[in-house]
C-alpha cells in the first residue's frame, strides 16, 4: 500500500456520461497530481493541486475538471465521456525521498472503460 | 522542449545480464530526474532519482548515469532478475517554489528478464 488511495478501482460507463474519480494523498502531502495513462500516449500529466489551489495544468481536456478539498483529497471529474477517454487514471502525491529530493507516490489507479 | 524521449520501447535480457534504458531531454532547466518502475495493475513506483549536479548514483543493482552536456541519462540494472520484469519510465521535472513541478515522463520501456 503506497498510502495514496484511489477509488473506484474500476469504472465502466457509457459514452456521454460523467464520472468522478477520487484520490486521498499520503498523510502530510500537500500536492496532488493527476495523470492519464494510455497504451499509445504513456503517462500524460493532467493537472496539479497544491494545498487546495490549482498549481499547473497539462494536457487536460475542457470536459475534465478537478479540485482539491480542505482535507486535501482530490476529485477528477470527467464529463461527456468518449470512447477515447478509456484509460488508467493515476493520482500521485509528493513524498520526501531519501536524499532530500521529492518524488511522487502513485496510487493504484482507476481503470476507466467507456463503452 | 518539454519532451523526454526514452528508448528502447522493449528490452529482453537474460537473467544475470545488464539492462540499459536511455533517456534524452531538451529543457536544460530540468533539475530532477527520477526513474519509475511499474508492474501490471499497479501504479508506478519511484526507483531511483538524480539531480544534475551528480554524474552517477547507485542504489543496489540500480545505477543512474547522467550526462548533463549531452542532456541524456540512463538506467542500468546489473545482474537483472526475472522479478525486474516490469515497465520502466524515466522522467524529468522542474522544482520551483516549495512544491515540485509536474513530472514529464518518457513513454516507457517494457523489460523482460528471461530465466
Amino acid at each position: 500500500d503506497s498510502g495514496v488511495t484511489q477509488t473506484p478501482k474500476h469504472l465502466i460507463t457509457a459514452t456521454g456520461q460523467r464520472v468522478t474519480l477520487r484520490c486521498s494523498p499520503r498523510s502530510g502531502d500537500l500536492s496532488v497530481y493527476w495523470y492519464q495513462q494510455s497504451l499509445d500516449q504513456g503517462l500524460q500529466f493532467l493537472i496539479q493541486y497544491y494545498n487546495g489551489e490549482e498549481r499547473a495544468k497539462g494536457n487536460i481536456l475542457e470536459r475534465f475538471s478537478a479540485q482539491q478539498f480542505p482535507d486535501l483529497h482530490s476529485e477528477l471529474n470527467l464529463s461527456s465521456l468518449e470512447l477515447g477517454d478509456s484509460a488508467l487514471y493515476f493520482c500521485a502525491s509528493t513524498a520526501r525521498y531519501r536524499g532530500g529530493f521529492y518524488g511522487y507516490t502513485f496510487g493504484s489507479g482507476t481503470r476507466l472503460t467507456v463503452v | 522542449q518539454q519532451q523526454v524521449k526514452q528508448s528502447p520501447q522493449s528490452l529482453i535480457v537474460q537473467k544475470g545480464g545488464i539492462s540499459i534504458i536511455n533517456c534524452a531531454y531538451e529543457n536544460t532547466a530540468f533539475d530532477y530526474f527520477p526513474w519509475y518502475q511499474q508492474f501490471p495493475g499497479k501504479g508506478p513506483a519511484l526507483l531511483i532519482a538524480i539531480r544534475p549536479d551528480v554524474s552517477e548514483k547507485k542504489e543496489g543493482r540500480f545505477t543512474i548515469s547522467f550526462n548533463k552536456s549531452a542532456k541524456q541519462f540512463s538506467l542500468h540494472i546489473m545482474d537483472s532478475q526475472p522479478g525486474d520484469s516490469a515497465t520502466y519510465f524515466c522522467a524529468a521535472s522542474l522544482n520551483y517554489g516549495g512544491s515540485q513541478g509536474n513530472l514529464i515522463f518518457g513513454k516507457g520501456t517494457k523489460l523482460s528478464v528471461k530465466p
